[in-house]
C-alpha cells in the first residue's frame, strides 16, 4: 500500500531553524498536509501544498515539495519553545477521502 | 463557533465490551470522517460519513462501524473490543465541497483504553 515515512525525533536550539522532512510513494497524491500535533489535542492543520506547486510560504513556515523524488518538507524559521509538538505529514489523492499519515517527527525546542 | 467537538475525552472498557464515541462536526461543515491513532504513530482511517452513508472505510473489520445523523453529527461504535483497540480516536468534519480534506477540522478525540 501506499507509504508516508518520517524521521522521528528532531531537537534544535531556540532561534534556529527546524527542518521536517517527510517521504511518499504515491503518485497520485494531489495535496500534502502538514499537521501539528500538541500533547493531549488533536490535531492542528498548519498548511497544505497542491501537487502542482514546488513551494508555498507562510509566515515562519516554508514548505517544499519536490514531486520527482516525492518528498516534502517543512522548514520553521526562528523556532520557538511553544512550537515543540510532534509535526505529521499526511497525503490525499484525487479520487480518495480518508488522508494517510506518517507516523510524526517529535521537535524538541532548546532554549 | 465551538469546532469540532468529541465526547467522552476519555473512556476505560473492558475486553469484549461494546462501545460508542460522539462527534458533533464544525457549523457548516456536513462530512465526517473518524481515524484511530495507537500511541506513537500517526492516524488511520477507519471511515467517513456523508448523506448519512458510509462513503469510504479504510482497513477496518466490521467490528467498527458507525452511523451519521440528520444534523450531521456522528457516532463510532466498536463491538468486542480488543486490547489493540486502546488509541485516540479522532473525528474530523469537512465541507463536501472542492477538495473537502483542505478544510477538514479534527477535534481533540476520546482517549480509549482497553483492560
Amino acid at each position: 500500500g501506499e507509504d508516508v515515512e518520517q524521521s522521528l525525533f528532531l531537537s534544535v536550539r531556540e532561534g534556529d531553524s527546524s527542518v521536517i522532512n517527510c517521504t511518499y510513494t504515491d503518485s497520485s497524491s494531489t495535496y500534502l498536509y502538514w499537521y501539528k500535533q500538541e500533547p493531549g489535542a488533536g490535531l492542528q492543520l498548519l498548511t497544505y501544498i497542491f501537487s502542482n506547486m514546488d513551494m508555498k510560504q507562510d509566515q515562519r513556515l516554508t514548505v517544499l515539495l519536490n514531486k520527482k523524488d516525492k518528498h516534502l518538507s517543512l522548514r520553521i524559521a526562528d523556532t520557538q519553545t511553544g512550537d515543540s509538538a510532534i509535526y505529521f505529514c499526511a497525503e490525499t489523492s484525487l479520487n480518495n477521502n480518508d488522508m494517510r499519515f506518517g507516523a510524526g517527527t517529535r521537535l524538541t525546542v532548546k532554549p | 463557533d465551538a469546532g469540532v467537538t468529541q465526547s467522552p475525552t476519555h473512556l476505560i472498557k473492558t475486553r469484549g465490551q461494546q462501545v460508542t464515541l460522539r462527534c458533533s462536526p464544525k457549523s457548516g461543515h456536513d462530512t465526517v470522517s473518524w481515524y484511530q491513532q495507537a500511541l506513537g504513530q500517526g492516524p488511520q482511517f477507519i471511515f467517513q460519513y456523508y448523506e448519512e452513508e458510509e462513503r469510504q472505510r479504510g482497513n477496518f473489520p466490521d467490528r467498527f462501524s458507525g452511523h451519521q445523523f440528520p444534523n450531521y453529527s456522528s457516532e463510532l461504535n466498536v463491538n468486542a473490543l480488543l486490547l489493540g483497540d486502546s488509541a485516540l480516536y479522532l473525528c474530523a468534519s469537512s465541507p463536501d465541497r472542492g477538495h473537502r480534506n483542505t478544510e477538514a477540522f479534527f477535534g481533540q478525540g476520546t482517549r480509549l483504553t482497553v483492560v
